[in-house]
């Protein structure tokens, strides 16, 4: 099993552009996340999906969005990219027992400069 | 909305010391989780507690959870370069994690 896979690891954006970060999960997960990492303020959720077809915002979802049309990919979409989105950004997935999510197993991030 | 906060925010300790991460949440715990990140890298998972009073260890490390389950502490024993990095403890939010803010360990040979 490759896990959780991110691409791409690195970008630059300019001001105004747009790009979709992808992750693939390849363990049946139902569950998936996208979290931005700051530093100093630990992990934010910006938005999760408890399966495919269903999304939800998080913490800090404006500027974002995201479709899970299938069990293994979530790809997470910024439309009109700012400075603020300078971060680092990690997805997740985790399995469910009867609406209980279990750990999360975490993709290597993708670190993201806009200027 | 339930928050996490860890103490300290960062330390430094000399190798084959032992320390202490503390995470204190605004309510009560369902679920704890405790991550650990190496610089650059995503988070490895290290254990789970849910029960009020569980206390759980892997090799030299220990997570405990209190009995109110509001408070888990995170100790090591005999400290190696190897558990440098950033610790950081998670709440379930209802099939979400809630992160804190992390504690960034540096350990001196």
């Amino acid at each position: 099993n490759a896990g959780v896979t991110q691409t791409p690891k690195f970008r630059i954006l300019k001001i105004g552009q747009s790009m979709t970060l992808q992750c693939t999960q390849d363990m049946n997960h139902n569950y998936m996340y996208w979290y931005r990492q700051d530093p100093g303020m630990g992990l934010k959720l910006i938005y999760y999906s408890v399966g495919a077809g269903i999304t939800d915002k998080g913490e800090v979802p404006n500027g974002y969005n995201v479709s899970r049309s299938t069990t293994e990919d979530f790809p997470l979409r910024l439309e009109l990219a700012a400075p603020s989105q300078t971060s680092v950004y990690f997805c997740a997935s985790s399995y469910s027992v009867r609406g209980v999510a279990y750990e999360q197993y975490f993709g290597p991030g993708t670190r993201l400069t806009v200027t | 909305s339930q928050e996490l906060e860890q103490s300290p925010q960062s330390l430094i300790v000399q190798e084959g010391k032992n320390l202490t991460i503390n995470c204190t949440s605004s309510k009560t715990l369902y679920g704890l989780y405790w991550y650990k990140q190496k610089y650059g890298e995503g988070l490895i998972f290290l254990m789970m507690l849910q029960k009020g009073g569980e206390e759980k260890s892997h090799e030299k490390i220990t997570a405990k959870l209190d009995e109110k389950k509001q408070q888990s502490s995170l100790h090591i024993t005999a400290s190696q370069p190897s558990h440098a990095g950033i610790y950081l403890c998670g709440a379930d939010g209802g099939g979400k994690l809630i992160f804190g803010q992390g504690t960034e360990l540096s350990v001196k040979p």
